[in-house]
């Protein structure tokens, strides 16, 4: 089964306006934390925010946050202000702090973001 | 501080080649982890590794595939007689191994076998 989904393969916001990345994830380990990465054209992976399973408050990270809402297991990103720098794929990723050995990080299959001028 | 470097930025290589692409990680960072991207889509796991360990290859194929990450100096992703299907980007990514601590990762390889 899926662990991370991330429903909007391709989606477009325009410039200055706030856009929400969606994430959704399963897991039965009550310890987990959730990421997200940003990859531009250029390829380079850039780590943009945790959150953990335990946290009282969403992340925030200048313009990112992180819209948690553990009932229902999602952890959309919320851009801020967009800029057109800000055009790329952005990954959510999930890892489990139980798994032992096996905690890597387990990844959605991303959603590209286009901001028009 | 430096980040995590590979190298090469790219390598062509012909089939039936072997290819060796080298990670150094985040000083301190002794959790390296290889991914493979293919063009337009994420990120596949391929080989967990600490320092002279592999503790999780199960991504990685069973044959021409093979990864280390000595005691001293950078992991190295080796695949030996390349096919065309091998063409992909290929991160590398470290971490100290704690709890909330990201991954780091790389600029990646572009392999291309021609």
């Amino acid at each position: 089964a899926q662990k991370i989904t991330q429903t909007q393969p391709g989606m477009f916001v325009q410039e200055k306006e706030a856009v929400t990345l969606d994430c959704t994830y399963d897991t039965s380990d009550p310890s987990y934390g959730l990421f997200w990465y940003k990859q531009p054209s250029s390829g380079e992976m850039i780590f943009l925010i945790y959150q953990g399973s335990y946290d009282q408050q969403n992340a925030t990270e200048g313009r990112y946050s992180l819209n948690f809402q553990k009932a229902r297991k999602s952890a959309n990103l919320v851009i801020s202000a967009s800029q057109l720098g800000d055009s790329a794929m952005y990954f959510c990723a999930m890892r489990e702090e139980n798994a032992g050995n096996n905690r890597k990080l387990i990844w959605g299959l991303g959603t590209s973001l286009g901001v028009n001028p | 501080n430096a980040g995590v470097m590979q190298n090469p930025r790219h390598l062509v290589r012909r089939r039936g080649q072997e290819a060796r692409l080298r990670c150094s990680p985040v000083k301190g960072h002794s959790h390296v982890y290889w991914y493979r991207q293919l063009p337009e889509e994420g990120l596949k796991f391929m080989v967990y590794l600490q320092k002279e360990n592999i503790i999780d290859e199960s991504g990685m194929p069973k044959e021409r595939f093979s990864a280390e990450f000595p005691k001293e100096g950078p992991s190295i992703l080796r695949i030996q007689q390349v096919v065309r299907g091998d063409s992909a980007a290929y991160f590398c990514a470290s971490s100290p191994g704690t709890a909330r601590s990201p991954l780091h990762f790389g600029n990646g390889t572009r392999l291309t076998v021609t």
